[in-house]
């Protein structure tokens, strides 16, 4: 199975600064990645697929990057609403398909 | 509106059983691939098993393989994930997921508000 890791585990960033998540595959992905955004008590939401196509209705300040096994959450002038815990997922080589452990990102 | 309701979590004993439901609304439930993932208590997103579009294949988590079964209903545009010899271990909210094709291993751009399953004695 492919393991997918973030860093970093949490990250401190105040409002309007920004805010840059990584993430990275045991192997190769291609670009079958995809960014979920989890705030606690909703559904979670899909941000970015194909590592860098934003979906309907994301904001212009996420976007996503790279390639084969490493990949790049940013997200460009945090808002309040954007604290919260975010996920990759790779959607190459599965089942199984595989999250990422999360990176919270919290208010400094 | 597009979205998914799950319903059927609750509270059972180790060895028990637990049957998930989950409404789709919104969309052609039909033509598209659809998912359980879990979050166990302060822990990550897990994936936990899927069903194609036609509901003619099925995959599971290793962790719940010979224990679960998913299927799907779309004439009621319902998903269920029967859960058998249920272990400590199970407890999580579980969401219904929706795929983004009607092919199995795509990503997924809907997700539901989840069910608690909490395992106990």
């Amino acid at each position: 199975d492919i393991v997918m890791t973030q860093s970093p585990a949490t990250l401190s960033v105040s409002p309007g600064e920004r805010a840059t998540l990584s993430c990275r595959a045991s192997q190769s992905v291609s670009s079958y990645v995809a960014w979920y955004q989890h705030k606690p008590g909703q559904a979670p939401r899909l941000l970015i697929y194909g590592a860098s196509t934003r979906a309907t209705g994301i904001p212009a300040r996420f976007s996503g990057s790279g390639s084969g096994t490493d990949f790049t959450l940013t997200i460009s002038s945090l808002q309040s609403e954007d604290f919260a815990v975010y996920y990759c997922l790779q959607y190459n080589l599965w089942p199984p398909a595989t999250f990422g452990p999360g990176t919270k990102v919290e208010i400094k | 509106e597009v979205q998914l309701l799950e319903s059927g979590g609750g509270l059972v004993q180790p060895g028990g059983s637990l049957r998930l439901s989950c409404i789709a609304s919104g969309f052609s439930f039909s033509n598209f691939a659809m998912t359980w993932v879990r979050q166990a208590p302060g822990k990550g997103l897990e994936w936990v098993s899927v069903i194609s579009a036609s509901g003619d294949r099925a995959y599971y988590a290793d962790a719940v393989k010979g224990r679960f079964n998913i299927s799907r209903d779309s004439s009621k545009n319902t998903m269920y994930l029967q859960m058998d010899s249920l272990r400590v271990e199970d407890t999580a909210i579980y969401y219904c997921v929706k795929e983004a094709a009607a092919m199995i291993n795509w990503y997924f751009d809907l997700w539901g508000r989840g069910t608690p399953v909490t395992v106990s004695s």
